[in-house]
């Protein structure tokens, strides 16, 4: 069963557009929210992460969107930028047990 | 700070062997978990390890076992290797109580 569902599969973007990478979750215990990038050959890095008791966090040029109630969560990159090009993995957890629960994935790729 | 470090970067193995993956955690940090990603897919949380035993577990076999030192360092083993044990697998360190994990570079396993 596939706990967070995550939408596109891939994304071209052009260099200084918006990228926009959504997901949805079906857990309501999940209390944590990261994104990480993932270059190829390395490990995921975390990039930016929320708790629901916002509906939205900025970090520099990239910000989660969150709604509780249509339990769904997302990913904006503004002015993207050739060295943005990576997979990005949405995740999902509960505060107390730390296991994450992440999506398959979305393969970005900003052309210059 | 020293990074999460795995070994080995790679490996081959063949079907029905046995398999050691290692990690050292960030400095200072006291958790590790363990996480399977197969090729195209998201990170899948095998089980995490706090003051040396097992902290947690995914849905994965017992086949696959692991240890955590006194140094926090921790070994990811996996008997009777199958085809579908192919994939990366990472290792992430935190402190306990925190909610970030860093991840290593993985190792890669390749069953033939």
């Amino acid at each position: 069963q596939q706990q967070v569902k995550q939408s596109p599969q891939s994304l071209i973007v052009q260099k200084g557009g918006i990228s926009i990478i959504n997901c949805a979750y079906e857990n309501t215990a999940f209390d944590y929210f990261p994104w990480y990038q993932q270059f190829p050959g390395k490990g995921p890095a975390l990039l930016i992460a929320i708790r629901p008791d916002v509906s939205e966090k900025k970090e520099g040029r990239f910000t989660i969107s969150f709604n509780k109630s249509a339990k769904q969560f997302s990913l904006h990159i503004m002015d993207s930028q050739p060295g943005d090009s990576a997979t990005y993995f949405c995740a999902a957890g509960v505060y107390s047990n730390y296991k994450l629960t992440f999506g398959k994935g979305t393969l970005l790729t900003v052309n210059p | 700070e020293t990074g999460v470090t795995q070994s080995p970067t790679h490996l081959i193995k063949t079907r029905g062997q046995q398999v050691t993956l290692r990690c050292s955690s960030q400095s200072g940090h006291n958790t590790v978990s363990w996480y399977q990603q197969a090729l195209g897919q998201g990170p899948q949380f095998i089980f995490q390890y706090y003051r040396e035993e097992e902290n947690g577990r995914g849905n994965f076999p017992p086949r696959f076992s692991g240890l955590q030192f006194p140094n926090y360092s921790s070994e990811l083993n996996v008997n009777a290797l199958e085809l579908d044990d192919s994939a990366l697998y990472l290792c992430a360190s935190s402190l306990y109580g925190a909610e970030t994990q860093y991840f290593g570079p993985g190792t890669r396993l390749l069953v033939l």
